[in-house]
């Protein structure tokens, strides 16, 4: 088992579409939690950390269930810049040794 | 700005030569860096742990002799692709740990 597991897409979706990203991880002693972005032939870049209370930046919310080992990303109105692959990240000691899902790919369309 | 610069950003090279790529640590001193691959449609994938005045970590299945790590001060680790295949042709990329990870540009290898 893979351990952080991710859908890999890809996800084709029209412009202000709603669409959800899930993750499972293995790791039940697992520390942090995040989104990444990366673009095509780019280094990732940190989209939003991901909290048990749930945390919300403005068209994205991230939710993380403990209990089920799962992380959520809800992507709101899409734009067409949202086109990315969206990349699932764990943290299992708090170390920065990170553990990355094989990442879902968005396709925004008009 | 960039918190990690990371150079070349591209290189091809022939089969059989070294390839040195270079991550520098600019806004604060860093006596951890990490070293990742992607290949495509693949997730990144944990190479190496870089430690400031003493030798590297490699994860299991990567090897050492053939992938040399150099971290000589608290602001530059290199990695040095030797003997390179065309195999090894990838996404190479760097990482300065904090309370988030920062990211080297990447390095795209292209073996010929």
């Amino acid at each position: 088992r893979k351990e952080v597991e991710q859908d890999p897409g890809p996800f084709n979706v029209p412009e202000g579409a709603t669409v959800a990203f899930n993750c499972t991880y293995s790791n039940s002693a697992s520390q942090s939690f995040f989104w990444y972005r990366q673009d095509c032939r780019k280094e990732p870049k940190l989209l939003m950390s991901v909290y048990s209370s749930g945390n919300e930046d403005g068209r994205f919310t991230a939710q993380l269930n403990r209990a089920s080992q799962y992380i959520s990303l809800l992507i709101r109105d899409s734009k067409l810049s949202d086109s990315a692959t969206y990349l699932c990240v764990v943290n299992p000691s708090n170390t920065g040794k990170l553990i990355f899902g094989q990442g879902t790919t968005l396709q925004v369309k008009p | 700005g960039a918190v990690v610069s990371q150079h070349p950003s591209w290189v091809i090279c022939k089969s059989g030569t070294s390839v040195k790529i270079e991550c520098r640590s600019l806004d604060f001193q860093a006596t951890t860096m990490f070293w990742y691959r992607q290949f495509p449609k693949q997730s990144l994938m944990l190479m190496a742990t870089s430690n400031e005045g003493s030798k590297a970590t490699y994860e299991q299945g990567v090897e050492k002799d053939k992938f040399l790590i150099n971290h000589a001060s608290l602001t530059l680790s290199t990695l040095t692709v030797t003997s390179a295949h065309p195999e090894d042709s990838s996404f190479y990329i760097c990482s300065v740990p904090g309370v988030v990870a920062f990211f080297g540009q990447g390095t795209r290898l292209t073996v010929v």
